[in-house]
């Protein structure tokens, strides 16, 4: 069983479109992650939920809005898509708190705006 | 503001040699330092963690060596293997903090 799922694998689009990523842990985690890994591959955090509430929210445009609607569910809304938009988007989960911090990760979304 | 410094960019070794990646940070409140590994079209995965409680830590061919004084920590593979040619992340949390500061990457090639 795959233990953080994010769908689409892959995501071509126009620029001004609407989309979403979807993001599942089965771990029982309490944290869950967005990341934004750009064409360096830099892993950049964009948000960061604890037990469905937003606990932290790096500078990004507002176009980027997450949903939390359980625990194991971290969605990633993105409205009027940019070309500089274009990334691999990965979501991750860990557990809070615990002696073992691993974050686990997604296999990514790449996402490719034109 | 890069809170963990990771270098080299890339690095190129021979087959059977040691790849050495270093990084460094400046928050003594970090209590908790990963490695992670990255193939292509994959996402990251952890290799190792250390907590600077101990100043290494090996786990087959790979050694982390931890220096709190100097607050860096590295990252060796010994004997690396072509297998391990990736893009390979040092980071730094708190055990009881929500995010993970990653370094900036180093792309391994290990030539046969």
């Amino acid at each position: 069983d795959t233990a953080v799922s994010q769908t689409p694998k892959y995501l071509v689009t126009q620029m001004g479109n609407d989309k979403s990523i979807k993001c599942e842990q089965n771990l029982g985690h309490d944290t869950m992650y967005w990341y934004k890994q750009d064409s360096k591959k830099f892993l950049k955090i964009m948000f960061s939920y604890n037990n469905k509430e937003l606990i932290i929210n790096e500078t990004v445009p507002n176009r980027f809005s997450p949903k939390s609607p359980d625990k194991a569910h971290l969605n990633l809304h993105i409205n009027s898509l940019e070309l500089g938009d274009s990334a691999v988007y990965f979501c991750a989960s860990s557990p809070f708190g615990g002696p073992n911090t691993e974050a686990f990760f997604g296999q990514g979304t790449r996402l490719t705006v034109v | 503001q890069q809170q963990v410094k990771q270098s080299p960019q890339s690095l190129i070794v021979q087959k059977g040699g040691i790849s050495i990646i270093n990084c460094a940070y400046e928050n003594t409140a970090f209590d908790y330092f990963p490695w992670y590994q990255q193939f292509p079209g994959k996402g990251p995965a952890l290799l190792i963690a250390i907590r600077p409680d101990v100043s290494e830590k090996k786990e087959g061919r790979f050694t982390i060596s931890f220096n709190k004084s100097a607050k860096q920590f590295s990252l060796h593979i010994m004997d690396s293997q072509p297998g391990d040619s990736a893009t390979y992340f040092c980071a730094a949390s708190k055990v009881t903090g929500n995010q993970f500061y990653f370094g900036t990457g180093t792309s391994l090639t290990v030539i046969p």
